[in-house]
């Protein structure tokens, strides 16, 4: 009965390949979201979609597209990898977009190596 | 530019008190987070601050002044299953999270 679940757990692949992660929730959330996590552990905000809708675009690079195909699903394709990519990648949701103490559930984090 | 300081890393015993600092500079303020990072695992969601004062929850309390741009996080009663990054994170104007880079709680017997 997970609540937000992305696969895979872990990815290592070698530079310039392309990759996916994929995360769905079943909590009925209006809003999913992609943070990064570096080795130095800072949460960093990629993504955000509020009803298939992008509403966040944080300064990353084009090489990174999220795909939400309906609004319990929300995809992240990376072109190109490079060694920097490497992270936690964490797939989250809530209930509204703003306001209130709106909780992010996450999901278990899919750490990617590249090589 | 906005920033979140906490401690690195604390260490305590068990059964004993900690008390995790947090102090942030945000343009604007609508909420304070603490969530909880077990290592390799999800945040989980502790605590949320709005307005000045302290909030308890069992023996996890969470306290907030928006005047000194201030929070922490106390943990009673210390168990080894707290050992755990603890993750303070602020709502600033445009209802973004700012995430501090978390303190790292090692409990020792």
């Amino acid at each position: 009965d997970t609540a937000v679940s992305q696969t895979p757990k872990y990815l290592v692949t070698q530079m310039g390949n392309d990759k996916s992660i994929k995360c769905e929730q079943n909590l009925g959330h209006d809003t999913m979201y992609w943070y990064k996590q570096d080795s130095k552990k800072f949460l960093k905000i990629m993504f955000s979609y509020n009803n298939k809708e992008l509403i966040i675009n944080e300064t990353v690079p084009n090489r990174f597209s999220p795909k939400s195909p309906d609004k319990a699903h929300l995809n992240l394709h990376i072109n190109s990898l490079e060694l920097g990519d490497s992270a936690v990648y964490f797939c989250a949701s809530t209930r509204g977009e703003v306001s209130g103490a709106n909780v992010l559930t996450f999901g278990a984090g899919s750490r990617l190596t590249v090589l | 530019g906005q920033n979140i300081d906490q401690p690195t890393e604390m260490t305590a015993t068990e059964g004993a008190i900690v008390q995790i600092n947090c102090t942030y500079q945000t343009s604007g303020f609508n909420g304070l987070f603490w969530y909880q990072q077990h290592a390799g695992e999800a945040p989980t969601f502790l605590s949320y601050n709005v307005l000045d004062g302290l909030e308890e929850k069992g023996r996890f309390s969470s306290f907030l002044s928006r005047s000194k741009g201030y929070s922490y996080l106390l943990l009673k009663e210390l168990q080894m299953k707290d050992s755990a990054s603890y993750l303070c994170a602020v709502k600033d104007s445009n209802y973004q999270l700012i995430w501090g880079a978390g303190t790292k709680l090692i409990i020792k017997p």
